[in-house]
């Protein structure tokens, strides 16, 4: 069995500072991790997703992940946060065999502050 | 190219009555998926679709929910005799195979008074 788990549904943070989105995972298999970023009224779009090569993946927009083995984490950065990231972010995990049935967490509301 | 769409973007509809809610799929995509996100229950599996093989019903929520894919392409997932907790939105996914992305199409808001 697999499962998400996003630390603070919501976050604020000042335009420029750094952006951090918490993502701890569990997964009975080894896991493919998926970061996906929701606009208001929009479908899913991949931010960035690590499928066991390199454990830093780099996304689209800036951000980036590191997969930790020894925490079960996959946390979401980017060193200076735009307005334009406003939006809802979700942590998901998928077996790396067999069928890729996203499994979510239950998402970051992210505030960007002028 | 175009991604995926989904038809309608709302429906609103009277408890007990069904409704039909249609995925069209990135061309050339074999699998789709099909997801809902509600406030409760944030956002779920529900079923998905390989090619010609079986489909994966393991997140279906009850009996009343049901779907197909016609011709490896466009998909109908179908809600029975609605209920005030079938509201969300239900969403649809398509990937080149199992193991590739899954793009997302924007969704269907449904609404069931």
């Amino acid at each position: 069995a697999q499962s998400v788990t996003q630390l603070g549904s919501h976050v604020s943070v000042s335009e420029g500072a750094l952006v951090l989105l918490r993502c701890n995972y569990s997964s009975s298999v080894p896991p493919y991790l998926f970061w996906y970023v929701q606009y208001p009224n929009q479908g899913l779009q991949l931010l960035l997703k690590y499928t066991s090569a390199a454990t830093l993946v780099k996304g689209i927009n800036g951000f980036e992940a590191e997969f930790k083995k020894s925490e079960t984490s996959f946390h979401l950065t980017k060193p200076s946060a735009h307005m334009s990231d406003a939006a809802e972010y979700f942590c998901a995990v998928s077996p790396l065999q067999g069928a890729q049935k996203l499994v979510f967490g239950q998402g970051t509301r992210l505030t960007i502050n002028p | 190219g175009a991604g995926v769409s989904q038809s309608p973007s709302n429906k609103v509809t009277e408890k007990g009555k069904d409704v039909e809610l249609r995925c069209d799929p990135i061309s050339g995509h074999t699998a789709l998926y099909w997801y809902r996100q509600s406030l409760g229950q944030g956002l779920e599996f529900l079923i998905y679709f390989q090619g010609n093989s079986a489909p994966d019903k393991s997140g279906l929520p009850s009996d009343r929910f049901s779907a197909e894919r016609t011709g490896g392409s466009v998909s109908t997932l179908t809600i029975q005799r609605t209920q005030q907790e079938d509201s969300a939105v239900y969403l649809c996914a398509s990937s080149l195979g199992l193991a590739f992305e899954q793009f997302f199409g924007p969704g269907t808001r449904l609404t069931v008074l």
